[in-house]
C-alpha cells in the first residue's frame, strides 16, 4: 500500500498570504496525485487532478506541482472562504489511498 | 448536472449487518465504475470499495474485504454497499463518488454522505 505524509498536520495563516501543503508518497506514483478541499459539514470536492491540472472552475490561487513522490499544493494570496482540511489522493495502484489532510485555519 | 445521493446509514450493533445505496443522476451511470469511501468522525478519507461499470470487476481495501460487498443495478442507476459483521471501527460516514473517466482518475462529484454508527 501506497502510504501519502502530509506536512503539516494544521497551518494558522491570516489572509492573503501564501500556503504551502506538501505530500510526499512512499514509493513513486508518476503524477496519480490529487487534492482535494474538504470544508466543515461537507464532502470533498476536487481542486487538482494528475499533481497540476487545476480542476473546472477551481479559483486561479490554487495551483499544483510536483511527480514522482514529491507534491506540493499552493494556494496564493489566501482567503477567508479557503479555510478547510486539505487531502491528497494516489490513483496509481490499488488500494487507493489519501493523505492524513491539513488543516488550514484563518486568523 | 451530475448528483449523486446516499441513504441508508443508520444505527446498528455490532455484527449486524446494514444496506446503503447510491442513487446516480446527470450522467450515463452504466458508462463509469464507482467507489465508495468513508471518513470516520474527526479522521481522514479511507477508500472502501470500486466497482466497473458493468458490475464484472469489484476491488476492496483489506480493512472491509470479506464483510463488505460492492454491487450496482444499471437499471435503477444505483450503486450499493452491503456491510456485513459490522464492528465498531466501521463507524464513519460513508460517501459514494464517481470518477472523472476511468477507474484510476480522481473522484468528482462526491455525495452528500450518509453516517453510519456501529454501537451496542
Amino acid at each position: 500500500e501506497i502510504v501519502l505524509t502530509q506536512s503539516p498536520d494544521f497551518q494558522s495563516v491570516t489572509p492573503k498570504e501564501k500556503v504551502t501543503i506538501t505530500c510526499r508518497a512512499s514509493q513513486s506514483i508518476g503524477s496519480s496525485l490529487h487534492w482535494y478541499q474538504q470544508k466543515p459539514g461537507q464532502s470533498p470536492s476536487l481542486l487538482i487532478k494528475y499533481a497540476s491540472q487545476p480542476f473546472s472552475g477551481v479559483p486561479s490561487r490554487f495551483s499544483g506541482s510536483g511527480s514522482g513522490t514529491d507534491f506540493t499544493l499552493t494556494i496564493n494570496s489566501l482567503e477567508v472562504e479557503d479555510g478547510a482540511t486539505y487531502y491528497c489522493h494516489q490513483s496509481s495502484s490499488f488500494p487507493w489511498t489519501f493523505g492524513q489532510g491539513t488543516k488550514v485555519e484563518i486568523k | 448536472q451530475e448528483e449523486l445521493v446516499e441513504s441508508g446509514g443508520g444505527v446498528v450493533q455490532p455484527g449486524r449487518s446494514l444496506r446503503l445505496s447510491c442513487a446516480a443522476s446527470g450522467f450515463t451511470f452504466n458508462d463509469y465504475g464507482m467507489h465508495w469511501v468513508r471518513q470516520g468522525p474527526g479522521k481522514g478519507l479511507e477508500w472502501v470499495a470500486l466497482i466497473s461499470y458493468d458490475g464484472s470487476n469489484k476491488y476492496y481495501s483489506d480493512s472491509v474485504k470479506g464483510r463488505f460487498t460492492i454491487s450496482r443495478d444499471n437499471s435503477k442507476n444505483t450503486l450499493y454497499l452491503q456491510m456485513n459483521s459490522l464492528r465498531a471501527e466501521d463507524t464513519a460516514v460513508y460517501y459514494c463518488a464517481k470518477p472523472l473517466s476511468d477507474g484510476r482518475s480522481p473522484f468528482d462529484p462526491w455525495g452528500q454522505g450518509t453516517l453510519v454508527t456501529v454501537s451496542s
